[in-house]
């Protein structure tokens, strides 16, 4: 049981490139979401799931597209990557509602230069 | 406008010290507060508080809830340098079926030997 996953751990991009975080959980929880946190501020929500084909916006949506296309994969894609990208990003499941404990992945560390 | 707040942002202590760590809060409709612990990785799961003044221990860990002040605790006594990390709190907001976590900037505490 591995938990949450989340890939790569680090990654470096130039403004204007796209890429897609990975995310992965065999937990079988329904409910999945992503976070950033930048330094000396707390997680913020960015998008979130609550169950494969169903998706919404967070807090901090802008600039992010995600899709659920099954239960164990909640990919994050960075459409054009900006400076302001430069976070560390979480991604998370829980077995009920967002706002139950939630497990978290190891995180992915991005630089936008 | 921050909707939980965490104080003090910083706290250094020697082993064997208590440290009471607050949290206070402001969402509309408040269903639960939870705490996590980060150490330079993902957060983990402490606490979900949901009732007022029923303490939730573990350990030299507790917590307690006071919902008509919106506010919460974290003490921990006799601190160890494993305890060193930064303690998040997060309140729940059921303004939708799907309740949204707000999370605080969190308090990093540092126990030295």
């Amino acid at each position: 049981n591995a938990g949450v996953t989340q890939t790569p751990k680090f990654q470096v991009l130039k403004t204007g490139q796209s890429m897609t975080l990975q995310c992965a959980q065999d937990m079988n929880h329904e409910y999945m979401s992503w976070y950033r946190q930048d330094p000396g501020m707390g997680l913020r929500l960015i998008h979130y799931s609550v169950g494969a084909g169903i998706t919404d916006q967070g807090e901090v949506p802008n600039g992010y597209n995600v899709s659920r296309s099954t239960t164990e994969d909640f990919p994050l894609r960075l459409l054009s990557a900006a400076p302001s990208q430069t976070s560390v990003y979480f991604c998370a499941s829980s077995p009920r509602r967002l706002s139950y404990e939630q497990y978290f992945g190891p995180g992915t560390r991005l630089t936008v230069t | 406008e921050d909707k939980v707040v965490q104080s003090p942002l910083s706290l250094v202590v020697h082993e064997g010290d208590t440290v009471t760590l607050n949290c206070s809060y402001e969402v509309t409709n408040f269903r639960s507060l939870l705490w996590y612990k980060q150490e330079k990785k993902a957060p983990t799961f402490l606490f979900m508080l949901t009732s007022s003044g029923i303490e939730k221990k573990s350990g030299r860990l507790s917590s307690i809830l006071d919902k008509k002040e919106l506010f919460s605790i974290l003490n921990i006594t006799a601190t160890q340098t494993g305890d060193s990390a930064v303690y998040l709190c997060a309140a729940d907001d059921r303004g939708s079926t799907l309740g949204r976590l707000y999370f605080g900037r969190g308090t990093q505490l540092t126990v030295w030997p």
